[in-house]
């Protein structure tokens, strides 16, 4: 099936700083794309979403921006605190179909003090 | 109130044994799906069920039988474990529709010996 990012890698940010974290998705027909924290020991749970019809979205502290030319997908997480330590998904999925989630590999976001 | 529930959260088991997970959701939500997350963390899809129906099944063995007596139940049975099987099975409900967000359960690590 179809693959969104290839490793799981990590990410270490010291608390204050700003967190970006990327993500490739490999199907151009997705239109919708949704960011996902993992915290250790529990399920996945919703950050922030975007349509493809945007390039830019912001949350509390979260900011999801996509570039659909070269089918990119970032989180920016602002202020980093501990709380924000987990592994973060995005994925994607095509608006009007079976609403299946192709999920990437993910990111280990550790924080440190 | 727990949106989406899953049990048991944790179950070890021999091979060769047959067990279930059960899964609930309370959101009013059609659509529920069973994901596997591996020990890299990647979350693949096993199967999506709209209003009882089989939507998505992505190959998984036959061994796996999922069981939706009604929409707000999809359960998992699953027939002679294999070492194979470990990992970690989460459910997670939808809205109808390809943007509307999965959430999910806290996850049943499944730990086959």
């Amino acid at each position: 099936g179809e693959s969104v990012g290839l490793h799981l890698p990590t990410l270490s940010v010291q608390e204050g700083d700003n967190s970006i974290i990327n993500c490739a998705y490999s199907n151009s027909a997705s239109d919708y794309f949704i960011w996902y924290k993992q915290e250790s020991g529990k399920g996945p749970q919703f950050i922030i979403d975007i349509r493809s019809n945007m390039d830019k979205r912001q949350g509390q502290r979260v900011t999801v921006l996509l570039n659909k030319t070269v089918k990119h997908l970032s989180l920016q997480i602002a202020a980093t605190q501990p709380g924000d330590s987990a592994v973060y998904f995005c994925a994607e999925t095509l608006t009007g179909t079976a609403s299946k989630l192709t999920f990437g590999t993910g990111t280990r976001l550790q924080v440190t003090l | 109130d727990t949106a989406v529930s899953q049990t048991p959260k944790y179950l070890v088991t021999q091979m060769g044994n047959d067990k279930s997970i059960k899964c609930e959701q309370n959101l009013g939500h059609d659509t529920m799906y069973w994901y596997k997350q591996d020990s890299k963390k990647f979350l693949k899809i096993m199967f999506s069920y709209n209003n009882k129906e089989l939507i998505i099944n992505e190959t998984v063995p036959n061994r796996f039988s999922p069981k939706s007596p009604d929409k707000a139940h999809l359960n998992l049975h699953i027939n002679s474990l294999e070492l194979g099987d470990s990992a970690v099975y989460f459910c997670a409900s939808g809205g109808t529709g390809g943007d509307a967000e999965a959430f999910f359960g806290q996850g049943t690590r499944l730990t086959v010996v």
